[in-house]
């Protein structure tokens, strides 16, 4: 069974601070990788998709890694603002196979 | 304006009842999933469906029913099995290709 961790749990930083959040798995047979953003209450926002044959996916300020053979992805976020505070949580989703699985989240405070 | 819609917001159920959370896309979206999130953990899978009458069981189903007679709606019934029903159910959704994601806003059951 796909094991997903992220650490640290909750994670505080002035604003203007790059972030770094880490995702690790423990099965290396992925189709891909998925970054989420959630607000407290709310639903889940797609941030980031990484496929297995990629090593890394941008989105303006967001920058996502990955490496399979260790079992690890990063979420780089540049130049953080108190609007990025939130929960972000990594999934992965095996080869053949339909579903994620989701690890339990890094809540982000970004102090102004 | 496409998208995943639930309701309610919020449910209270009684001790022995069996209430009924909606789901609803327009995303055209074959796959749709029903996910329980509790404090500090990550998203844990319930049911899911890939095609309309068919569905499976996912890490979590015991208490737990759904039905898919259309493609757009994907509810789910929490039993009066379900002893810890407390928490924040959601549904998502993704297209053909498996690929990104999609949640709705979430419903919070509360019991009374």
């Amino acid at each position: 069974k796909q094991e997903v961790t992220q650490i640290p749990a909750a994670l505080s930083v002035p604003e203007g601070e790059n972030l770094v959040l880490n995702c690790s798995f423990t099965d290396s047979a992925i189709y891909n990788l998925q970054w989420f953003r959630q607000d407290p209450g709310k639903g889940l926002t797609s941030l980031l998709l990484i496929q297995s044959s990629q090593r890394e996916q941008t989105s303006g300020r967001l920058n996502a890694s990955l490496d399979k053979s260790s079992g690890r992805s990063t979420l780089y976020i540049a130049a953080s603002q108190p609007g990025d505070s939130a929960t972000y949580l990594c999934a992965v989703r095996l080869l053949y196979d339909y579903k994620l699985s989701f690890g339990a989240g890094t809540t982000v405070t970004v102090r102004a | 304006d496409g998208g995943i819609t639930q309701s309610p917001k919020y449910l209270f159920r009684k001790e022995g009842q069996n209430v009924t959370l909606s789901c609803e896309q327009n995303l055209n979206h074959d796959a749709m999933y029903w996910y329980r999130q509790d404090p500090g953990q990550g998203l844990r899978l319930i049911y899911y469906s890939q095609i309309v009458n068919d569905f499976q069981k996912g890490d979590i189903a015991e208490g737990y029913s759904v039905s898919r007679e259309k493609k757009e709606s994907f509810p789910l019934t929490v039993t009066s099995a379900q002893k810890n029903p407390t928490a924040f159910y959601l549904c998502a959704s993704t297209g053909r290709e498996q690929e990104t994601q999609y949640f709705g806003p979430g419903t919070r059951l509360l019991v009374l």
